[in-house]
This record gives C-alpha cells, sequence and structure tokens, in this order.
C-alpha cells in the first residue's frame, strides 16, 4: 500500500491559519487523498478529500501538489475545537482493494489561545 | 441519514475469554464495512475489510477473526484473548464509490485484556 508520512506535531495559535502537509511520493493514479482528524476517545472524523485538484468544504481546504506527490490541509482560522490528531491517508480508488486504506501515526496539532 | 452504531464502548476481559464486538450500520445498503484497532498513541491499523456478507478479507495474521453475517453487520471475535489484543478498536463503512466518500467510524470500544 501507498504511505504517508506527516510530521509528528504542530503548534498553532487560536484564530490563526494552519498548514498542515503530507507527503506521497509513491502514490499511483487512481489513489484518493483524505484527511481525518480524531479527538481523544473518539473515532476518526472525515474532513476532505480529493484526487487533483484542489478541494474546499466548510471545515477546511486541501491543496494537493501538481505532480500528487503532497498535499497540504488548510485550516484557515484554527480554533481550540480543532486541536487533534490529523491523519493524511491514501485510499484506493478501484479494484478489488478499492477503499482500503492505511493510517499513519497522523500530527499531532495543538492550538494555543 | 446513515449511522454506524458500535458497542460495548469499553471492555474488560481476562486473558482467555472470548471476545465479541459488534458493529452495525443504518440508513444505507451493501456498504464496504471495516475493522481497525489502534494502539495508544499510535494511528490505525487495518484488521479486517469486507466487500460484501460472508466475504472477510484479513490484513494481519492475529488472534482475531471477523464475520459479515447480514449486509450491514460487521462482528469481531476472538476465541482466547491475548494480552495484545488490549487496543481501541474501531469499526468504519464507506460506500463502494470512493470517489465521493470516505470512511464513517464508530465510536470505538476500547478493550483491556487483563
Amino acid at each position: 500500500d501507498a504511505k504517508t508520512t506527516q510530521p509528528n506535531s504542530m503548534e498553532s495559535n487560536e484564530e490563526e491559519p494552519v498548514h498542515l502537509p503530507c507527503n506521497h511520493s509513491t502514490i499511483s493514479g487512481t489513489d484518493y487523498i483524505h484527511w481525518y482528524r480524531q479527538l481523544p476517545s473518539q473515532g476518526p472524523e472525515y474532513v476532505i478529500h480529493g484526487l487533483t485538484s484542489n478541494v474546499n468544504n466548510r471545515m477546511a481546504s486541501l491543496a494537493i501538489a501538481e505532480d500528487r506527490k503532497s498535499s497540504t490541509l488548510i485550516l484557515h482560522r484554527a480554533t481550540l475545537r480543532d486541536a487533534a490528531v490529523y491523519y493524511c491517508i491514501l485510499r484506493l480508488g478501484w479494484g478489488t482493494n478499492a477503499g482500503k486504506s492505511t493510517f499513519g501515526d497522523g500530527t499531532t496539532l495543538t492550538v494555543k489561545p | 441519514s446513515q449511522t454506524i452504531h458500535q458497542w460495548p464502548a469499553t471492555l474488560v476481559q481476562p486473558v482467555g475469554s472470548p471476545l465479541s464486538l459488534e458493529c452495525t450500520v443504518e440508513g444505507t445498503s451493501n456498504p464496504n464495512l471495516y475493522w481497525y484497532r489502534q494502539a495508544a498513541g499510535r494511528g490505525l491499523q487495518l484488521l479486517f475489510y469486507s466487500v460484501g456478507i460472508g466475504q472477510i478479507s484479513s490484513e494481519v495474521p492475529q488472534n482475531l477473526s471477523a464475520s459479515r453475517p447480514q449486509d450491514r453487520q460487521f462482528i469481531l471475535s476472538s476465541k482466547k484473548l491475548l494480552l495484545s489484543d488490549s487496543g481501541f478498536y474501531l469499526c468504519a463503512w464507506s460506500a463502494k464509490t470512493v470517489a465521493n466518500y470516505g470512511y464513517t467510524f464508530g465510536s470505538g470500544t476500547r478493550l483491556t485484556v487483563v
């Protein structure tokens, strides 16, 4: 399975933008880039996903490099409730293994008031 | 709307005892279903993956097994628990169309084997 690499931790100040990077140099053409976040003792929550183009939703923006070997999750104004572990994963888009993913250890985001 | 139910929330079991964790999905049909395990402070490890009734793919050799007796029911079992089976177990579902849908996770079961 293609894997992703993320920094172990990042810090941000409240109400400032946060850019969470993810490297996925072995991504294949049919892999979708997904981002999830997990609060303590809860299941991960879907944030955003994309294939080639940048994506925006009410929670965040996803910027995908032109060669698709990296991506960045952008939280436009961090709040204390955004403090969580953020996972960048690749999901196989086609074939018998479609939908399967490997989660790494993610990035622990700390938001300071 | 779709919902996923997972129970129990916490479980303490002695070594050598059996295990049964159940997960059910509502509001959708023919979902892909997944069991993940998470060690403390670590990412999620995919244990089992199912695309349909009776179709189970095991991702790692282990002391656990999974079954899907109904379309929206996924069960994780063990005949004899080991200390190493302790962890946070998460059930998830996704639609078959990866392009438009992500995972939806249950609230998890924290299993402690003593």
